[in-house]
């Protein structure tokens, strides 16, 4: 197995513009969580999603952010506009089932600038 | 006070060291997980246990509910060890849950 995918590894873009990002989770899982990862404020969960719905959405920091989960394979974070501060490592995991207590998988991460 | 408190914060060890690292909650949580971050980036879950012990290979956790602490031991510890520890707890809050991190611990082992 790939394990989970995301898109773009790098990301450097200036204040303003629409950032997307994008990820892949392990075939046949059915959670998928977002998270961002700051020097200030370390590992943060932002959304995850059972079975394609969102959850839980309490850690999004603000109505600049959103995320889609379309289908099982494949989910997008969006920041518009961004701005300097949403400067992060932003990661993907998923895991087997539907609950914040079981093992999950991380992807390699999306390092976003915005100048 | 923050509701997941690791230590220590760094931590230098030579390499075939014992290492100890702790994790202490405040919340009534249904899981805990031990993460590990290399130099690189990438995140790995190393364990999630709810009660007891496990053990894989040469790391061991333990978790102890009634005082609301974990530790993670390094036994043997090799210079590829080096990384970031994180330990998270999860926790219901009425209908939802929470996924809280620590804000991990350093480990540097060197030869």
């Amino acid at each position: 197995d790939a394990g989970v995918i995301q898109s773009p590894r790098h990301e450097v873009t200036e204040m303003g513009q629409e950032v997307t990002l994008r990820c892949k989770p392990i075939s046949g899982h059915n959670s998928l969580f977002w998270y961002r990862q700051t020097m200030m404020r370390g590992l943060e969960l932002l959304i995850y999603f059972n079975n394609n719905v969102p959850i839980d959405d309490s850690g999004m920091p603000e109505d600049r952010f959103s995320a889609k989960m379309p289908n099982a394979s494949f989910s997008t974070l969006k920041i518009q506009p961004s701005e300097p501060r949403d400067s992060a490592v932003y990661f993907c995991a998923s895991s087997g089932a539907g609950s914040l207590a079981d093992t999950q998988y991380f992807g390699p991460g999306t390092r976003l600038t915005v100048l | 006070k923050n509701e997941v408190e690791q230590s220590p914060q760094n931590l230098t060890a030579q390499e075939g060291e014992f290492i100890t690292i702790n994790c202490s909650y405040s919340v009534g949580i249904s899981a805990l997980h031990w993460l590990q971050q290399h130099p690189g980036g990438g995140i790995v879950s190393l364990f999630m246990l709810s009660s007891g012990k496990k053990k894989h290979g040469r790391l061991i956790a333990t978790i102890n509910i009634q005082e609301k602490h974990s530790s993670l031991h390094i036994t043997a510890s090799h210079p590829r060890d080096s990384a970031v520890y994180i330990c998270a707890v999860s926790s219901n809050t009425g209908t939802a849950s929470k996924l809280t991190f620590g804000t991990g611990t350093r480990l540097q082992v060197t030869l």
